[in-house]
């Protein structure tokens, strides 16, 4: 069985702070993907990021930053320098190597940014 | 280039009535996915095509709840009769490839049953 947990249900922050969205995840494959997803307000989800279970190198993509540790099975999501555009829902996600492309999404941590 | 597209974007409908929503996933695309999301259990996986044939459709809620995915390029969702519990947004997602994971989502379909 999969699991993802998004602890946090939603948080508010004020324009510029930093934030970091936690997630936790359970599998027992030991090849797996994780990923993020937003929501925005206008409803569609929009892919940010995958990671492969081999690969625990940290990303940065402009403000925004991954931070993979397999050894506590966590893929934290961090923002830089917040901004209201920031603002939506975030979900994490993961796929177990035999699951084709089915998903299993945390609950979704909603992000307010405030100016 | 255009993405998942869905219709309708909003349906408001009586308990009772049959409801079918719909979706075109990017071409070239072969797998396709329905999803559900509420307040109360999140996004939730109903059924996963691939190449046009229903791999799993062990989330979808119970026999009122059907999908068919004629062709490549089309797929419904029918719920009948519907139920007021019923009330969600559908989101269809599209990828390509088997291992990807990269899924396309488009903007979702909100259903109201009264």
């Amino acid at each position: 069985a999969q699991k993802v947990t998004q602890a946090q249900t939603e948080i508010s922050v004020v324009e510029k702070e930093d934030v970091t969205l936690d997630c936790v995840y359970e599998t027992r494959d030991t090849t797996y993907y994780l990923f993020w997803y937003k929501q925005p307000p206008s409803g569609e989800l929009v892919f940010l990021i995958r990671r492969n279970s081999f690969d625990e190198q940290n990303e940065i993509s402009g403000r925004y930053s991954w931070n993979f540790q397999k050894s506590t099975s966590s893929f934290n999501f961090t923002i830089t320098a917040s901004q209201v555009v920031d603002s939506a829902v975030y979900f994490c996600a993961l796929r177990g190597n035999n699951a084709g492309n089915m998903l299993t999404f945390g609950g979704g941590t909603r992000l307010m940014v405030k100016p | 280039d255009a993405g998942v597209i869905q219709s309708p974007r909003h349906e408001v409908t009586e308990m009772g009535q049959e409801v079918t929503l719909r979706c075109k996933p990017i071409s070239g695309h072969n797998s396709l996915f329905w999803y559900r999301q509420t307040m109360m259990r999140g996004l939730e996986l109903l059924i996963y095509f691939n190449n046009n044939v229903p791999i799993d459709d062990s989330g979808m809620p119970e026999d009122r709840f059907s999908a068919k995915m004629p062709n490549a390029s089309f797929s419904t969702l029918k719920i009948q009769p519907s139920e007021p519990r019923d009330s969600a947004v559908y989101f269809c997602a599209s990828s390509f490839g088997q291992n990807t994971g990269e899924l396309f989502f488009g903007e979702g379909s909100r259903l109201t049953v009264l």
